[in-house]
């Protein structure tokens, strides 16, 4: 049973252009939510998190929405660049678990 | 700081094989935890610890086992390797596991396993 779902394999974007990975949950009880990034034969990388006591947060190019009543969160990078190619992993949490469930990630190429 | 270390980067076994791999942190942090990337699957569990001492399974424990005697290490132990533990493995760190700290993870640069 899969709690957090990033149902796009993949996502080809225009540089310069909006990037918008989408991610959904099922388990309610989730109420922390993160992105990570990855590059090729790297570890992935925290980018930006979000509580669930908000439905907005901001970090330069990248903002993370949630919308708790549709169990959803999407990640918008404006303008998106090249070196934003990479794997993005959606992760949730919840305060009562020390476990973290991922994603299976949405891969992003940037075009020039 | 050298951040999340693991050792090997890459290993080949036959079946039934045993071996560990290792991971270390330098940052003192209490959260640390194994992660499994499999095509297609994402980023599973496999085990986490929340301070020296004390572990607990994953989403996927089988075959696996860990320990935790310092803050610095936690060993990820393969007792009897299967062609289905093939997988690249990551360790992650954090600085502990009261309200949101555990979250933040830092990531090792992964080991390649290949199972034969």
């Amino acid at each position: 049973d899969q709690q957090v779902k990033q149902n796009s394999p993949s996502l080809s974007v225009q540089e310069g252009r909006i990037s918008i990975l989408n991610c959904d949950y099922t388990n309610s009880m989730f109420d922390y939510f993160l992105w990570y990034k990855k590059y090729p034969a790297e570890g992935p990388t925290f980018l930006i998190s979000i509580s669930s006591i908000k439905d907005k947060n901001e970090d330069g190019r990248f903002t993370v929405f949630l919308n708790k009543s549709a169990k959803h969160l999407s990640l918008h990078i404006v303008p998106s660049q090249p070196g934003d190619s990479a794997v993005y992993f959606c992760a949730a949490s919840a305060i009562r678990d020390d476990k973290i469930i991922f994603g299976k990630g949405t891969r992003l190429h940037i075009l020039p | 700081n050298a951040g999340v270390t693991q050792t090997p980067k890459f290993q080949v076994l036959k079946t039934g094989q045993s071996m560990t791999l290792q991971c270390a942190q330098d940052m003192n942090h209490e959260y640390m935890s194994w992660y499994r990337q499999d095509p297609g699957m994402g980023l599973r569990l496999i085990h986490y610890s929340v301070g020296a001492g004390i572990t607990d399974q994953g989403e996927v424990p089988n075959g696996y086992n860990v320990s935790r005697s310092t803050t610095e290490d936690f060993p990820l132990r393969l007792l009897s390797a299967a062609p289905s533990q093939t997988s690249v493995y990551f360790c992650a760190s954090s600085y502990g596991f009261y309200g949101r700290a555990k979250d933040e993870q830092f990531f090792g640069p992964g080991t390649r396993l290949t199972v034969l």
